[in-house]
Parts: C-alpha cells; sequence; structure tokens
C-alpha cells in the first residue's frame, strides 16, 4: 500500500539556519503531495502541495518539489525563524482516493534564538 | 478562514464507559469529514470517512462497532468511542472538507486526546 517515510525528529536549529526535512513515498499511480505543519494546541494546518511530477509547492519560504525519479519531496527553508518551531508532516493522496491522506511520522523542529 | 472546532479537547473516562468527541465546521458546510487517529510518535492513521447523511465507510482494521460515527448535519460530526478501554486512549483528529471533490482542501481541527483508565 502508499506508505510516506520522513525523517526523524527532532531537528533543532538556531535561527537563521537553512531547514530540511527529507520525505519519500511510496505509492502507485501519481499522488499528490503535501506538507502540512502542526503549531503547538492547533490543529494541521496545509503548508504547501504539489500535485504532478516536478511541480514545486512553496508557501512562508518554505519549498518542496515533486521528485518522481527519486519518489521524493523534501521541504526546505533557507532561514527558519523562531515562529516556524512546529511538527511538519509529509503526506499523499492517491487520485482516486481523494481526501484520504496518508502521512508520515512527522518531524518536530525546534528552533532556537 | 475556515475553521473546524473539536470538542473536548481532552478527556479522561473509567474503562467501560462511552465517550463522545465532537467535530464541527464552524464557518463552512462539509459534506465530508475524516477521522484520524494519532499514536505517541507515529503518523495520524485514517479510521474513516463520514458523509452527511449516509453511513461512514471505515478504514480496514478499524472496529466499526467500537467507533460510531455519525454526520447528521453538514457542520456536524461525531466519534463516539464505545465501552472505551485503555488502549484506545489517543489523539483523535478530525478534518472536513470544503470545494468540490478533488479539490483536497482540507481544514483540520485541532484534535482532542482520549485517556482512558
Amino acid at each position: 500500500g502508499d506508505s510516506v517515510t520522513q525523517m526523524e525528529g527532532p531537528v533543532t536549529l538556531s535561527e537563521e539556519a537553512f531547514l530540511t526535512i527529507n520525505c519519500t513515498y511510496t505509492a502507485t499511480g501519481y499522488p499528490s503531495l503535501f506538507w502540512y505543519v502542526q503549531y503547538p494546541g492547533e490543529g494541521l494546518q496545509l503548508l504547501l502541495k504539489a500535485t504532478k511530477a516536478d511541480d514545486k509547492g512553496s508557501n512562508k519560504g518554505f519549498e518542496a518539489t515533486y521528485r518522481k525519479e527519486t519518489t521524493s519531496f523534501h521541504l526546505e527553508k533557507g532561514s527558519v525563524q523562531v515562529s516556524d518551531s512546529a511538527v511538519y508532516f509529509c503526506a499523499l493522496t492517491a487520485t482516486d482516493s481523494w481526501g484520504k491522506l496518508q502521512f508520515g511520522a512527522g518531524t518536530q523542529v525546534v528552533v532556537t534564538p | 478562514g475556515a475553521v473546524v472546532s473539536q470538542h473536548p479537547s481532552r478527556v479522561i473516562c473509567k474503562s467501560g464507559t462511552s465517550v463522545k468527541i465532537e467535530c464541527r465546521s464552524l464557518d463552512f458546510q462539509a459534506t465530508t469529514m475524516f477521522w484520524y487517529r494519532q499514536f505517541p510518535k507515529k503518523s495520524l492513521m485514517l479510521m474513516a470517512t463520514s458523509n452527511e447523511g449516509s453511513k461512514a465507510t471505515y478504514e480496514q482494521g478499524v472496529e466499526k462497532d467500537k467507533f460510531l460515527i455519525n454526520h447528521a448535519s453538514l457542520t456536524l460530526s461525531t466519534l463516539t468511542v464505545t465501552s472505551a478501554h485503555p488502549e484506545d486512549s489517543s489523539f483523535y483528529i478530525c478534518s472536513a472538507s470544503r470545494g468540490a471533490p478533488g479539490a483536497n482542501v482540507l481544514t483540520f481541527g485541532a484534535g482532542s486526546r482520549l485517556t482512558v483508565l
């Protein structure tokens, strides 16, 4: 079945450091890929998405590119802020399973001043 | 923006009792809601898809008689954990869809933490 694997956390960074969170997936067909973020005490929020190969999703300085050849969707940000401290989830949905998200385990990111 | 409210955010109950968790879309109508369960340091696992006015569709391995889902209106879905046991302790999260199917516009609630003693 479909699955998502992302790097374990916590990832601790200093402010203005470069952030990368690796995400790889296994799926049949052409899934849509997502990054969700969960701030403390809040619900998951869609951060960015990509629906086909070579698409780049971007939002709030974060970027991720849908790489079909490596089945990856790594999340990057060039300069993190303390407010980026959160748990980040990589997820996919199969083309015939709209709304049914398959999540990775989540990666906690802690940014220190 | 779209808001989904879950209530209660935390609940503690005794083994053998039933607990109801509500998921409400506050400013939009949600024809479909999804219920997830999250174990500590694990990913969210989809439990069931809830469609307004019809029976929920459960994922493989999820006991439909233990996790009763009702979606009686376009703004409310409820998850009832019946005869709860300590192994049912978990973080339950709902999401609600808005927009046309395939648009993948989902709004998540903040989750409800259930502890069964």
